[in-house]
């Protein structure tokens, strides 16, 4: 079964930082894999989504990387803003038609 | 495009009731998820269909809990009788296969 790790669990850092969010999984054998976020009471919103044949996508200060070798995905944030401050899950889908396997996300909070 | 939509947006109800919660799915996807998130266990998956036809309910925590697709656009997942540990935020999701899955904004379920 896949397993999927999100570390650390919180993270606050002051506005403007550049910052990484981490997410691991154990089966290397994926078909994609997305990051969302999710804001207090509301459900969780798309941001990226990295096919198995690529090495990154990028929306704005977004950027997310994927090595599948190493079982690991990285979410990239420039310039962090205190609109930022949400928790962020990662993904992964083993193959087209299978269920996501989601990590336990990480909580940001970017300090003004 | 409306978006997965889902309601109630709030059910609060007493033990042993019947709980009927609902989603439309966004024109075109073909799969359907439902997920039940807590504080104590985060995101789990209980079930998904495709093409209207239930894959994978393993995560349905037991028999007082059933879920329909009758067609493309309605999904119900029905707990019947209702206990207060089934207390949680019901969300559900949708996707193409292999494109990014888009989350509704969920049902806060409440029992009493």
């Amino acid at each position: 079964k896949q397993e999927v790790t999100q570390i650390p669990a919180a993270l606050s850092v002051p506005e403007g930082e550049n910052l990484v969010l981490n997410c691991s999984f154990t089966d290397s054998a994926i078909y994609n894999l997305q990051w969302f976020r999710q804001d207090p009471g509301k459900g969780l919103t798309s941001l990226l989504l990295i096919q198995s044949s690529q090495r990154e996508q990028t929306s704005g200060r977004l950027n997310a990387s994927l090595d599948k070798s190493s079982g690991r995905s990285t979410l990239y944030i420039a310039a962090s803003q205190p609109g930022d401050s949400a928790t962020y899950l990662c993904a992964v889908n083993l193959f087209i038609g299978n269920q996501f396997y989601f990590g336990t996300g990480t909580s940001l909070t970017v300090i003004p | 495009d409306a978006g997965v939509i889902q309601s109630p947006r709030h059910e609060v109800t007493e033990m042993g009731q019947e709980v009927t919660l609902r989603c439309k799915p966004i024109s075109g996807h073909d799969y359907l998820f439902w997920y039940r998130q807590t504080m104590m266990r985060g995101l789990e998956l209980l079930i998904y269909f495709n093409n209207n036809v239930p894959i994978d309910d393993s995560g349905m925590p037991e028999d007082r809990f059933s879920a329909k697709m009758p067609n493309a656009s309605f999904s119900t997942l029905k707990i019947q009788p209702s206990e207060p540990r089934d207390s949680a935020v019901y969300f559900c999701a949708s996707n193409q296969g292999g494109q990014p899955q888009h989350f509704g904004d969920g049902t806060r379920l409440s029992i009493l």
